[in-house]
């Protein structure tokens, strides 16, 4: 397997745009995760879902941000419109039913 | 609530052993978890340990967990170059790849 994959690796946007990033779960894995990463406030969790639905979207900083899972192989994290605070590394997890968490290589978003 | 503290930077010297720690203030926990973080990479699991157990350990890697002190901790025998890298401590509550609360990760610098 290849692992959790997200596409871009790299993001660099004009405020204001949309932005769309998209990842690849584990073939098999039912829970999905997206975090966001910056210096100042570490790790956040932003959602996550089940079986393709959303459980806890309370880490969303605002309705800016929105997420979706169409299918159990596929899931977008759109920020429209973005804006400089934005810029962060955004990363995709996949788990099963044995406690891990498999992290994806991070998307890097850059915002002007 | 739910809040999960560590140290910022610990430094070691190769062939030494580090010990990096952390605590968390949910009694409730239910897995705890190590996680390594290398320089433009996603997070990688290293080992984790149920709430149920005060110590587990895998090669180099040993677990120690103080209930009453919601205290853990993670040793690395014979430290190498390699294990640089930024470690977070996490907590599950409900267990089974769901939600995890990250601490704010410890900057492991190996010098020569």
């Amino acid at each position: 397997d290849a692992g959790v994959i997200q596409s871009p690796r790299h993001e660099v946007t004009e405020m204001g745009q949309e932005v769309t990033l998209r990842c690849k779960p584990i073939s098999g894995h039912d829970y999905l995760f997206w975090y966001r990463q910056t210096m100042m406030r570490g790790l956040e969790l932003l959602i996550y879902f089940n079986n393709n639905v959303p459980i806890d979207d309370s880490g969303m900083p605002e309705d800016r941000f929105s997420a979706k899972m169409p299918n159990a192989s596929f899931s977008t994290l759109k920020i429209q419109p973005s804006e400089p605070r934005d810029s962060a590394v955004y990363f995709c997890a996949s788990g099963g039913g044995n406690n891990e968490q498999f992290f994806g290589p991070g998307t890097r978003l850059t915002v002007l | 609530g739910e809040d999960v503290e560590q140290s910022l930077f610990l430094s070691v010297r190769e062939g030494d052993s580090s010990v990096i720690n952390c605590t968390y203030t949910d009694s409730s926990s239910t897995y705890l978890y190590w996680y390594k973080q290398e320089p433009g990479a996603g997070l990688q699991l290293l080992t984790y340990i149920f709430s149920n157990m005060d110590m587990k350990q895998d090669q180099r890697l040993t677990v120690l967990l103080n209930k009453k002190d919601k205290h853990l901790s993670l040793r690395i025998a014979d430290t190498q170059t390699g294990d640089s890298a930024i470690y977070f401590c996490a907590e599950s509550i409900s267990g089974t790849a769901s939600k995890l609360t990250f601490g704010t990760g410890t900057r492991l610098q190996v010098t020569l």
